[in-house]
């Protein structure tokens, strides 16, 4: 069975710092995807990134990075220059097999509180 | 840009009462879903709908518990006795393929008396 630990449950950094959120996924597929959502205070849920399986490149987007390795089951997600509004609940999440219709493994979710 | 809509945004219902919370999915997308987040908590997969019928469904969604696209644009979630424990937000989610990733709506807020 599939399963996603964030073992992070809240991080605090003063604005301007990076910051890292641990992802660790535990599958016995060979194709999978993995997610991060970003939660903020309003509630809803935002979509940042997927990968799947087959591809480990790292991908960055402005402030945004993540470093997907296989090897150690792990997919991180990295905010360089935080600011306050990347305040927010941040989870990591799983879908086994090719896509179609299974539903996402989410993990616990990271806290994450930016302070001015 | 489309969205998935849900509605209500906050509903109270006293316990042993049915509710049906309600979803419009984006117009072409072919897959949905239904999440629960208990307050807190992590967000947990419900049920998955395609082709009108149920592809997957979770350890929480018993009998209690029962989904229908009734028309072609919307996805409802029944719950047929509610309990105190049912109270969460409840996220309606939907996609186009297998392939793209799943878009959510802003959620139900339940709340059970």
């Amino acid at each position: 069975a599939q399963k996603v630990t964030q073992a992070q449950t809240e991080i605090s950094v003063v604005e301007k710092e990076d910051v890292t959120l641990d992802c660790v996924y535990e599958t016995r597929d060979t194709t999978y995807y993995l997610f991060w959502y970003k939660q903020p205070p309003s509630g809803e849920l935002v979509f940042l990134i997927r990968r799947n399986s087959f591809d480990e490149q790292n991908e960055i987007s402005g402030r945004y990075s993540w470093n997907f390795q296989k090897s150690t089951s792990s997919f991180n997600f990295t905010i360089t220059a935080s600011q306050v509004v990347d305040s927010a609940v941040y989870f990591c999440a799983l879908s086994e097999g090719g896509g179609g219709a299974d539903g996402l493994t989410f993990g616990k979710g990271t806290h994450l509180i930016i302070q001015p | 840009e489309p969205e998935v809509t849900q509605t209500p945004s906050h509903q109270v219902t006293q316990m042993g009462q049915e509710v049906i919370l309600r979803c419009v999915p984006i117009s072409n997308h072919l897959y949905f879903y239904w999440y629960r987040q208990i307050l807190g908590q992590k967000v947990e997969f419900l049920v998955s709908f395609y082709n009108n019928e149920i592809s997957e469904k979770s350890e929480i969604f018993d009998d209690q518990f029962s989904v229908e696209r009734p028309d072609g644009s919307n996805f409802t979630l029944k719950i047929r006795s509610t309990k105190l424990e049912d109270s969460a937000m409840y996220f309606c989610a939907s996609r186009e393929t297998g392939l793209e990733p799943q878009h959510f709506g802003d959620g139900t807020r339940l709340s059970i008396l």
